[in-house]
């Protein structure tokens, strides 16, 4: 049982570069979600899928876009990077949030935007 | 809108008792959660307010005021492994939002 997996771990992008973060979990959980965290902060949510086919903003949802094809699957976009997109994104899901067990988080993908 | 605030830095002996607060203005709120991070890692879910009162995990407990909107982590026979940084959460319409964290650091 892998839990939340996120690929890559690392990556440096050029300015203007697109991307695809993976994040892929194996628990049947219903609810995704995307995070960014930057130095010596909160983590803030980008987007979350409470389900296939389902996705909404969360608070900082600019430069970014999700799917959701799969109940696995919830990569997260971004197009056109720039120096403020320099953070650690975490994945995470959960069978739902406002229940016992919490979010299970992915290990992150550390970005650098030069 | 929602907001959280908790203390940024905490400093407590190997041993001891150390409380971390958390207040919020949110609104539909369902429940209070806390998570602990240790540097560079992933956070970890440690509790689960969803009533008022005190929850217990072990040397961790957690307690919930509506009323007061404030909850608190409580952190019992503190060990050097505990230092890291601990999160409030409000659960807020299908998604969590987190606080800025505090950084607890035990000394020997």
């Amino acid at each position: 049982n892998a839990g939340v997996t996120q690929t890559p771990k690392f990556r440096i992008l050029k300015i203007g570069q697109s991307m695809t973060l993976q994040c892929t979990q194996d628990m049947n959980h219903n609810y995704m979600y995307w995070y960014r965290q930057d130095p010596g902060m909160g983590l803030k949510l980008i987007y979350y899928s409470v389900g296939a086919g389902i996705t909404d903003k969360g608070e900082v949802p600019n430069g970014y876009n999700v799917s959701r094809s799969t109940t696995e699957d919830f990569p997260l976009r971004l197009e056109l990077a720039a120096p403020s997109q320099t953070s650690v994104y975490f994945c995470a899901s959960s069978y739902g949030v406002d229940r016992e067990g919490g979010y299970t988080f992915g290990s992150g993908t550390r970005l650098t935007v030069v | 809108g929602q907001s959280l605030e908790q203390p940024s830095e905490v400093t407590a002996v190997e041993g001891a008792i150390v409380q971390i607060n958390c207040t919020y203005q949110t609104s539909g709120f369902y429940g209070l959660s806390w998570y602990q991070q240790h540097d560079g890692g992933a956070p970890t879910f440690l509790s689960y307010n969803g009533l008022d009162g005190l929850e217990e995990t072990g040397r961790f407990s957690s307690f919930l005021s509506r009323s007061d909107s404030y909850g608190y982590l409580l952190l019992q026979e503190l060990q050097m492994k505990d230092s890291a940084s601990y999160f409030c959460a409000v659960s807020q319409g299908g998604k969590l939002i987190f606080g800025q964290g505090t950084e607890l650091s035990v000394k020997p």
